[in-house]
């Protein structure tokens, strides 16, 4: 079953504080994302990644930074979080014409 | 400038009525458009995608249309459950490639009631 698991689900921070979100995949995809959403708006991209070590800028990436060592996993990072980065993150990866996304991480930022 | 416009933003349907969602958008290119389902406090789900210039899918009580003349696609919900109650999310790709942009709309909240 192809699936797109993210870790932790929900999380709490405080302002300041540096922020770890995981995302894995079992499918081998070379391609993930990082996107957030945020209400009446829809998904941003922050991050897009091709491959190991391969990543690029999506649209709104000021403030996070992404690491990929392992085609599987794809983490999104933010370095002294701040109180608009409260939202929900998804990740997800794609194959040929087909895009999988995990359940969420929602992090709200004191 | 939001290159995805759905409407309506919220429906509420008693269940077993039909309903439309619309989905109007900018994007050029427009390779292709999704139809997502995101159940609350989850991921989304792809229900459909749409690639040709008039394209038509159905997806057992879903069925979706897209006219790229009038950047413009519609998902119908026939005999609707409860089990359809979420977020539907147009969403539009300007390649037919993982390097293309996907553009997300915001959404249309579906509630049905019994």
């Amino acid at each position: 079953d192809m699936k797109v698991t993210q870790m932790p689900r929900y999380l709490i921070k405080r302002m300041g504080e540096n922020v770890l979100l995981e995302c894995g995949q079992d499918m081998s995809h070379e391609t993930m994302y990082w996107y957030r959403q945020d209400p009446g708006l829809g998904l941003q991209l922050i991050y897009i990644s091709y491959d190991v070590d391969s990543n690029s800028e999506g649209d709104i990436p000021k403030g996070y930074r992404v690491s990929r060592k392992k085609r599987e996993h794809f983490s999104l990072i933010l370095d002294s979080a701040k109180t608009n980065q409260t939202s929900v993150y998804f990740c997800a990866s794609s194959f040929e014409n087909t895009l999988y996304f995990g359940a969420g991480t929602r992090l709200s930022v004191l | 400038k939001t290159q995805v416009e759905q409407s309506p933003q919220s429906l509420v349907v008693r269940q077993g009525e039909n309903c439309v969602l619309q989905c109007n958008y900018s994007v050029t290119p427009d390779n292709h458009l999704r139809w997502f389902k995101q159940d609350t406090g989850k991921g989304l789900v792809s229900l459909t995608v749409l690639v040709d210039q008039k394209d038509k899918t159905s997806n057992g009580r879903y069925s979706a249309t897209l006219d790229k003349d009038a950047k413009h696609s519609t998902l119908h919900i026939t005999a609707t459950l409860l089990d359809d109650t979420a977020t539907y999310i147009c969403v539009v790709g300007d390649r037919g490639s993982a390097l293309g942009r996907l553009h997300f709309g915001a959404g249309t909240q579906l509630i049905v009631i019994p």
